[in-house]
């Protein structure tokens, strides 16, 4: 399985950008992008995911370079709420059985 | 819909006992995946199925770990003779079909051996 590569931790200002970002070097052509996060005490929970172009949801944008060894996980005014683990994770469609393997993610702490 | 659910959502029990947790999926979600998280760590994967057919199991998952999903809905997870190693938490998730596979966990079930 291809494996992603992310930073321990990082820090944000509350109603700031931030960009987390995510190596991917040895990902596949049929490797999907996925981001998911967990609250502390909580689940992991979707957040968004991608192939080759760029995507928007109401939770964050995705954006992936062109040659898709790395992609950013840009959350636009960061809250309170968003402090969690952020666990970027490649998933390969048409024969994969569909199960995530994390990382240790990104444990992102948000300053009022 | 209520979202995944799972039960008990904290367990204490000896060592040696039988555990067996409990999980509720969305209803129309044909995928059902269990995790094990410790402290500190991503979940790890354990096994799954697709309807009631089991159709991966990890090598995590001993012979004293067994799942059942009987006519495709909620799952049962049991542990034999559990050990302290066994502590950790215990993940649900559901997905809809392979294709659209954004998976919605559950809150977890704590497990601590004593």
């Amino acid at each position: 399985d291809a494996k992603t590569t992310q930073p321990n931790s990082m820090e944000s200002n509350e109603e700031e950008p931030v960009h987390l970002p995510c190596n991917h070097s040895t990902i596949s052509g049929t490797d999907y992008i996925h981001w998911y996060r967990q609250l502390p005490s909580q689940g992991p929970e979707y957040v968004i995911h991608g192939l080759t172009s760029n995507v928007n949801n109401r939770m964050a944008s995705l954006a992936i370079a062109e040659d898709r060894k790395s992609s950013t996980l840009i959350l636009h005014r960061a809250t309170l709420r968003d402090a969690a683990v952020y666990y970027c994770i490649l998933l390969r469609y048409g024969g994969s059985q569909g199960n995530l393997i994390f990382g240790k993610g990104t444990k992102l702490s948000v300053k009022p | 819909d209520t979202g995944v659910s799972q039960n008990p959502r904290h367990k204490i029990t000896k060592r040696g006992q039988n555990v067996t947790f409990r999980c509720d999926p969305i209803s129309e979600h044909n995928r059902l995946y269990w995790y094990r998280q410790t402290l500190g760590q991503g979940p790890e994967f354990l096994t799954y199925f697709q309807n009631e057919a089991q159709l991966e199991k990890s090598r995590l998952l001993s012979d004293r770990f067994s799942a059942e999903r009987p006519k495709g809905s909620f799952s049962t997870l049991e542990i034999q003779r559990t050990e302290q190693g066994d502590s950790a938490m215990y993940l649900c998730a559901s997905s809809l079909d392979q294709v659209r596979n954004e998976q919605y966990f559950g809150p977890g079930t704590r497990l601590t051996v004593t």
